[in-house]
């Protein structure tokens, strides 16, 4: 089956510490994205990669790091620098020009 | 600075009757716009899309149409059911630019709750 795989579902890290939230995608997709949602808000942006040993910074890319050294895995960070890294992480990926973004099921962060 | 806005955070609606969810933007460099279902605590669902060189997309119950001179676009579910409750989301992109190809900008969202 393909699809994008986000670990873990749910995760705990206390103020101070960097984590790291895993996405795979067996879609053969080109580009990946990471999103956040917050409560009532819609998503938005963190880093974006076109390619492999790319990516751009999205709007709110302050705090996070991320790398593409495969085409199959976008790794997010979230650093000890993201003031309030609460929230809801969306993976994404998709296959070129005028094709839709599949996500996968989010990573639920909590910082305790 | 918000380049796709839904301003109707919630929508209650019928089952059997139309729900209509609408979409402006105010960038003029997009020309790929989406909607997206979403459930709580799950990643958003693709329904339809539509490429700026068309007006109107459908697909099953799923009707969009994009007005590119008011910069607006419009999501139709008929008839509406139940399961159709979620959040909607609409995005766009622009995929002519190099610098921001295949960037998706989300809307907000709409709450659309379907009553028996």
């Amino acid at each position: 089956d393909g699809g994008i795989t986000q670990s873990p579902k749910y995760l705990f890290r206390k103020e101070g510490q960097n984590v790291t939230l895993s996405c795979e995608q067996n879609l053969n997709h080109d580009a990946m994205y990471w999103y956040r949602q917050d409560p009532g808000q819609g998503l938005r942006l963190i880093y974006y990669s076109q390619i492999v040993n790319d990516f751009q910074k999205g709007d709110i890319a302050e705090g996070y790091s991320v790398s593409r050294e495969k085409k199959e895995s976008f790794p997010l960070t979230v650093t000890s620098a993201q003031k309030n890294p609460t929230a809801f992480y969306l993976c994404a990926s998709s296959s070129g020009a005028n094709t839709e973004a599949f996500f996968g099921q989010g990573t639920r962060l909590t910082v305790v | 600075d918000q380049q796709v806005k839904q301003n109707s955070p919630s929508l209650s609606v019928q089952e059997g009757r139309i729900s209509i969810l609408n979409c402006d933007y105010t960038n003029s460099m997009f020309d790929y716009f989406l909607w997206y279902k979403k459930y709580p605590a799950e990643g958003p669902t693709f329904l339809i899309s539509i490429s700026s060189i068309k007006d109107k997309n459908e697909d099953g119950r799923f009707t969009v149409f994009l007005n590119k001179s008011a910069k607006h676009l419009s999501l139709h579910i008929v008839p509406s059911q139940p399961g159709d409750s979620a959040v909607y989301f609409c995005a766009a992109s622009a995929w002519v630019t190099t610098d921001s190809w295949g960037k998706f900008q989300f809307g907000a969202g709409t709450q659309v709750v379907v009553t028996p």
